[in-house]
């Protein structure tokens, strides 16, 4: 089956700055790459996602790369803000796109 | 997003007993399943909910443990069954977007289950 490794676990910047989220996945077949967003006590959120036939994806602040030779997808938050602290999860999935997700991580973003 | 409906949010249950959580949906949704988190971790998916019949178990996870039930398209239940504290843990419900899994998938708000 798929897994998805994820990196760093956790990540600390401040506001103003930039993070960087990079996943790898194993399954060749995998096609369908989204991000959630978790904030303490609350459910997951999907923040963006992105498709294997595509190679970047913009929404405001935040990011998504593609590269579907090397195996890897990347998470990019732009002028980080307090806000946007939480933990990030990348997932990857096939043709029924259940997600398979990565471990987690934990973006801190001092004032 | 189809709006997700969770219940329990949360429970304190002596060890031994059992626990049912339902996930009802305000819309039809063909995929529905059941994860769980343990504090501190990822998403670990325990089972996919079929209607009409059994549900799917992933590798770990065991029918007579996890029942789930789903009588219909916008209902599913998951029970947590003689329970220890290991089983402490966030458990929750999942399904396809408006517009049908291609477009991903939404979580209910979860059950905090805490085995004493």
């Amino acid at each position: 089956g798929e897994n998805v490794e994820q990196h760093p676990s956790t990540l600390s910047v401040q506001e103003g700055d930039s993070a960087v989220i990079k996943c790898t996945y194993s399954d060749s077949a995998s096609n369908y790459f989204p991000w959630y967003k978790q904030e303490l006590g609350k459910r997951p959120q999907l923040i963006i996602d992105i498709r294997s036939n595509v190679g970047e994806k913009k929404d405001q602040r935040i990011a998504v790369t593609l590269n579907k030779t090397a195996k890897h997808f990347s998470l990019h938050i732009t002028e980080t803000q307090p806000e946007d602290s939480a933990v990030y999860f990348c997932a990857a999935s096939g043709g029924s796109y259940i997600p398979t997700f990565g471990r987690g991580t934990s973006l801190i973003v001092h004032p | 997003s189809a709006v997700i409906s969770q219940k329990p949010s949360r429970d304190i249950c002596q060890r031994g007993t059992s626990l049912t959580i339902q996930c009802q949906v305000d819309s039809q949704v063909t995929m529905m399943f059941w994860y769980r988190q343990q504090p501190g971790q990822s998403l670990t998916l325990i089972a996919t909910a079929n209607q009409g019949s059994e549900a799917t178990y992933e590798s770990g996870f065991v029918i007579d443990k996890f029942p789930i039930s789903r009588p219909n398209l916008t209902f599913s239940t998951l029970t947590v069954s003689n329970m220890s504290p290991e089983d402490s843990s966030i458990y929750l419900c999942s399904v396809e977007r408006e517009g049908g899994s291609i477009y991903g998938y939404t979580f209910g708000s979860g059950t905090r289950l805490t085995v004493v």
